[in-house]
């Protein structure tokens, strides 16, 4: 039963590489979502899709980029890594609509250096 | 103000305590509510959902005010494993709207 998973749990940046967070749910799920969170502070939401083919930015959308092909993946773009990126980043799905409680993947904890 | 609002605490309690927390929220429309918990370093995971007549999930009571426009949540016999943050979550536009958490410290 894996449910939201994502890889990789762990990755070190240099300043200006790029990559690809992988977020990947098996539940059917039409709601997607890629937060961030900082040391001691709360959720922030990047992008979210409401559908394959859907996405619409979040509140702190800058430096990343999303695209929704299937129901099942939802990958994350960081394109030229910046210091204020480093984080740890979770995705998260819901059934049918937003009403519906989130489902979380354990987490890729990025840094950049 | 802000769209959910919590105290950043830190609750310090003892085992065996009872602590409350309470939320508000601004967005009236908000349809679905619900409390998370929130380990260190780990992901958010679904404590419960709160509706509108109270429900009940072993040590844990969560309860809507819509008049008032908060949700609180109740551990009795609090345990060491208690210990995380605990997050009020509201629907907002085709989201849920995440508070940034209440830390509960249980000690011995």
């Amino acid at each position: 039963n894996a449910g939201v998973t994502q890889t990789p749990k762990f990755r070190i940046l240099k300043i200006g590489q790029s990559m690809t967070l992988q977020c990947t749910q098996d539940m059917n799920h039409n709601y997607m979502y890629w937060y961030r969170q900082d040391p001691g502070m709360g959720l922030k939401l990047i992008y979210y899709s409401v559908g394959a083919g859907i996405t619409d930015k979040g509140e702190v959308p800058n430096g990343y980029n999303v695209s929704r092909s299937t129901t099942e993946d939802f990958p994350l773009r960081l394109e030229l890594a910046a210091p204020s990126q480093t984080s740890v980043y979770f995705c998260a799905s819901s059934y049918k609509n937003s009403n519906q409680p989130q489902h979380f993947g354990d987490g890729t904890r990025l840094s950049i250096l | 103000r802000k769209e959910v609002e919590q105290d950043p605490g830190p609750f310090n309690v003892p085992e065996g305590a009872t602590v409350a927390f309470n939320c508000t929220y601004s967005n009236s429309a908000s349809q679905s509510f619900f409390w998370y918990r929130q380990d260190c370093r780990k992901e958010p995971k679904l404590l419960m959902s709160v509706y509108s007549s109270g429900n009940e999930d072993g040590r844990f009571t969560a309860q809507l005010n819509r008049a008032s426009q908060y949700i609180s949540l109740l551990i009795r016999d609090s345990k060491l494993s208690d210990s995380a943050t605990y997050l009020c979550v509201n629907t907002g536009f085709q989201k849920l709207v995440f508070g940034t958490g209440t830390r509960l410290l249980v000690s011995p």
